[in-house]
């Protein structure tokens, strides 16, 4: 049972635009939440986390927001620029280190 | 130089072979794990250790095996490669408290034929 999901494993967004990426997750245990994002043959990479007392999470032009009662984070990217371009990954804890991750959207910025 | 490091970053093997993936870090992190990418799955949790003495198994350890040397060392070992354990695989780190944030290494592209 997928408890963090990443339903769209694609987007295409214009240079400029807004990306949007989304998660879902079914734990309502999970009260940490991340973004990593992932270049062609790299680890992945830290990029933004939401602990689950807030709603939103402002890092330059990365913003988390958080929906509880909906159980679903969003990562917003303004503007979006050609090295944005990557697979992004949500993931969740509960009480612990122990990340469970989503299946990754993949981000393409075309100019 | 790189604060977490994995070697080796590609191999093949043939089935029924041993093999180990070696992972090292510079950070000081007494928290270590091994996660294995596969194509629409996103990143599974095999292994995980809190410190040299703590070893746990993750969501997919069957088939797997750990050692954790040191602070600084974690391998992980097929003991007998199957095909579907083609994966890339990856090593990662975080503190030992107050954060969840873990630092992963480059990866290992293992393909078992």
């Amino acid at each position: 049972d997928q408890q963090v999901k990443q339903n769209s494993p694609s987007l295409s967004v214009q240079e400029g635009r807004i990306s949007i990426l989304n998660c879902d997750y079914t734990n309502s245990m999970f009260d940490y939440f991340l973004w990593y994002k992932k270049y062609p043959a790299e680890g992945p990479t830290f990029l933004i986390s939401i602990s689950s007392i807030k709603d939103k999470n402002e890092d330059g032009r990365f913003t988390v927001f958080l929906n509880k009662s909906a159980k679903h984070l969003s990562l917003h990217i303004v503007p979006s620029q050609p090295g944005d371009s990557a697979v992004y990954f949500c993931a969740a804890s509960a009480h612990t280190d122990k990340l469970i991750f989503g299946t990754g959207t993949r981000l393409q910025v075309f100019p | 130089d790189a604060d977490v490091t994995q070697t080796p970053r590609n191999r093949i093997t043939k089935t029924g072979k041993r093999i180990m993936l070696e992972c090292s870090q510079t950070k000081g992190h007494d928290r270590m794990y091994w996660y294995r990418q596969d194509p629409g799955l996103g990143l599974r949790l095999i292994y995980y250790s809190f410190d040299v003495k703590d070893i746990n198994k993750g969501e997919i350890s069957d088939g797997y095996s750990v050692s954790r040397q040191a602070q600084a060392k974690f391998s992980l070992s097929l003991e007998s490669a199957i095909p579907n354990q083609t994966a890339l695989y990856f090593c990662a780190t975080s503190a030992s408290r107050g954060t969840d944030t873990q630092y992963f290494g480059p990866g290992t592209r293992l393909t078992v034929l």
